[in-house]
């Protein structure tokens, strides 16, 4: 069973659109989500994140809206540029005895110039 | 920032053969994790550890896998013996503390050839 689903598998967009990277949870008590990038050959790197107190976290042309109700949450991109182009992973995480981070299967974005 | 740094960046080895991925965390960090991935796929969680001792582990975690933080040094994943399905790349990551809304700091990863 994923616990996280991701969507789209693949997304591109043209160069100044607006990016918009879906994220559904099953577990009730996941209350962190952080997003994380991935570039080829690299780690992943936390980008952003919003606990589950919040339903919008802003920094800079990204922007997470989260609705609890629904367990869905999404990235926005806006202004996307060619050096977006990378994996990108929802995540969660709950603070329920010991610590793991439980990974989506990612959305591989492509910023075409 | 800090990083963290895997040895080797890739491994080609035997089915059957034992491998020992290396892991050096950041400095001041506690609790360390693997993590693997598929192809560019799932980043899957197979365990952490701390203070010696490892704290969760998923069913990924077979017991040809072990871990361990010997005096200090590298954190490694060892696999005795390896089977096919181990190819993947292996993902290292480590945090300061064990709350929720800990950052993870990822090293590039070990890409792990089983033949």
């Amino acid at each position: 069973q994923q616990q996280v689903r991701q969507s789209p598998q693949s997304l591109t967009v043209w160069e100044g659109e607006t990016a918009i990277l879906n994220c559904s949870y099953e577990d009730s008590t996941f209350n962190y989500f952080p997003w994380y990038q991935q570039f080829p050959g690299e780690g992943p790197a936390l980008l952003i994140s919003i606990r589950s107190v919040s339903d919008k976290k802003e920094d800079g042309r990204f922007t997470i809206f989260f609705n609890k109700r629904e367990k869905k949450l999404s990235l926005h991109i806006t202004d996307s540029q060619p050096g977006d182009s990378a994996t990108y992973f929802c995540a969660a995480s709950a603070e329920t005895g010991g610590y793991k981070v439980v990974f989506g299967s990612g959305t591989r974005l492509l910023v075409s110039p | 920032g800090p990083k963290v740094l895997q040895i080797p960046s890739h491994q080609i080895i035997d089915m059957g053969q034992m491998v020992t991925l290396n892991c050096d965390p950041v400095s001041n960090h506690l609790y360390f994790y693997w993590y693997k991935q598929i192809l560019g796929q799932q980043m899957e969680f197979l365990v952490n550890f701390y203070n010696g001792k490892v704290m969760e582990k998923s069913k990924l975690f077979k017991d040809q896998f072990s871990v361990e933080r010997p005096d200090g040094s590298y954190f490694t994943l060892k696999i005795q013996p390896t089977a096919l399905e181990d190819s993947a790349v292996y993902f290292c990551a480590s945090s300061l503390g064990d709350r929720a809304n800990e950052r993870l700091f990822f090293g590039h990863g070990t890409k792990l050839s089983v033949l």
